[in-house]
């Protein structure tokens, strides 16, 4: 199963963009990209995915490098309640989520 | 609020029992996904029912079993236990089974102490 490597920890000021990254050199091609994130005391929540093009929903946006191996997401405007640990995911070969330990974000005001 | 419910919230034992951890999926979701967070270990897959069948393992103990049924909730059941087995045990669950199933929704877990 393919790794991930993410910085252990990130700062940013409120109202800033924040761009988190993420190495998957070892992706294979039909590997999806996923992030999920870990509010304090709650468990993980969904995110965004990608395959190949970059993606935009209502959360955040998932850019993703042409060779596919790193991505990098994207929040447009941090607020206080997205201070979390933020986890690039490629799954585990029977589609469960392969954890790694994440970024963990702090913004300040 | 995720739709997926975990109880109990809190579980407090003694080394060498055995407990049942309970999950109900969201509402029409046949997946249910099991997963341990310890400080140590960080979040790890334990195991994946759909609708009623074990799909996939990951680091499961043998000391550690689980169902689903015919309902659709799940249990997992904790026996044995040991002081390195305190954690927090997240339920998961999602639409599908496979490759185009890509968001799980976690429950807020139960927390297990081992004393």
């Amino acid at each position: 199963d393919a790794k991930t490597t993410q910085p252990n920890s990130m700062e940013s000021n409120e109202e800033e963009p924040v761009h988190l990254p993420c190495n998957h050199s070892t992706i294979s091609g039909t590997d999806y990209i996923h992030w999920y994130r870990q509010l304090p005391s709650q468990g993980p929540e969904y995110v965004i995915h990608g395959l190949t093009s970059n993606v935009n929903n209502r959360m955040a946006s998932l850019a993703i490098a042409e060779d596919r191996k790193s991505s990098t997401l994207i929040l447009h405007r941090a607020t206080l309640r997205d201070a979390a640990v933020y986890y690039c995911i490629l799954r585990l070969s029977g589609y469960a989520l392969n954890f790694g330990k994440g970024t963990s974000l702090l913004v300040t005001p | 609020d995720s739709g997926v419910t975990q109880t109990p919230k809190h579980l407090i034992t003694a080394t060498g029992q055995r407990v049942t951890l309970r999950c109900s999926p969201r509402s029409g979701d046949l997946s249910v996904y099991w997963y341990q967070q310890s400080l140590d270990q960080g979040l790890q897959f334990l195991i994946q029912y759909y609708n009623g069948e074990e799909r996939a393992k990951g680091n499961i103990l043998e000391r550690f079993s689980a169902q689903q049924f015919p309902d659709l909730h799940s249990e997992l059941n904790l026996s044995s236990l040991e002081l390195g087995d305190s954690a927090l045990y997240f339920c998961a669950s999602s639409v599908g089974k496979g490759q185009w199933t890509h968001e799980q929704y976690f429950g807020p877990g139960t927390r297990l102490t081992v004393t």
